[in-house]
């Protein structure tokens, strides 16, 4: 299985900030990853996927960049809507695996 | 919109079956351009993919979950659904249903999302 490994696991920051997750993979995946946004009691919204395209409706403040192992998710000014749990996905291979989650929480 | 809807008992007792339902509104489980898929969060946990179905009945599961997954579709109702059987308390966990897109340019991705169900796996 491809593992991947998320930094920090917990990110403490205030409105405004410029916010930055790391997704590693154990093996190189191309550009076949997808990140996710996750508040309490809610399912997983889709962020970015293909690594940096963005999804329709989701706002410009979010990017994502990277292929092969390194990827990155970056909210560039945060909003208090923006206080969730983050998840990197990678589809290049079977099964399936996610990111052990970043939380954002408020400084 | 494309809508998923889970449905099933929200408690099963242990080494019984668990066996829940997804209901698509707003596009077809027919089309051949989706993946059906079902995956899992324990209690404060992270995200498990189970696995997923096609529209042919072609499936593909989690290794850590095969021999005990079994998911297949019904295209006159517009539902796919999950099996999973000889359940324990590790199970317990809140299952959705997602939308599997493939496209070309690395595109992939879960697109849309059911809102959950917790099953709770207790005797």
């Amino acid at each position: 299985d491809i593992q991947l490994t998320q930094s920090p696991s917990v990110l403490s920051a205030s409105v405004g900030d410029r916010v930055t997750i790391t997704c590693r993979a154990s093996q190189g995946i191309n550009s076949y990853l997808a990140w996710y946004q996750q508040k309490p009691e809610k399912a997983p919204k889709l962020l970015i996927y293909a690594a940096s395209t963005l999804q329709s409706g989701v706002p410009s403040r979010f990017s994502g960049s990277g292929s092969g192992t390194d990827f990155t998710l970056t909210i560039s000014s945060l909003q208090p809507e923006d206080f969730a749990t983050y998840y990197c996905l990678q589809l290049n291979a079977y099964p399936l695996t996610f990111g052990g989650g970043t939380k954002v929480e408020i400084k | 919109q494309v809508q998923l809807q889970e449905s099933g008992p929200g408690l099963v007792k242990p080494s019984e079956t668990l066996s829940l339902t997804c209901t698509v509104s707003g596009g077809s489980v027919s089309s051949g351009s989706y993946y059906w898929s079902w995956i899992r969060q324990p209690p404060g946990g992270g995200l498990e993919w189970i696995g997923y179905v096609y529209y042919s009945g072609h499936t593909n599961y989690n290794p850590s979950l095969r021999s005990r997954v079994t998911m297949s579709v019904d295209m006159s109702k517009n539902q796919f659904s999950l099996r999973l059987n000889s359940v324990t308390a590790a199970d317990t966990a809140v299952y959705y249903c997602a939308r599997y897109l493939t496209v070309s340019d690395y595109g992939d991705s879960l697109d849309y999302w059911g809102q959950g169900t917790l099953v709770t796996v207790s005797s």
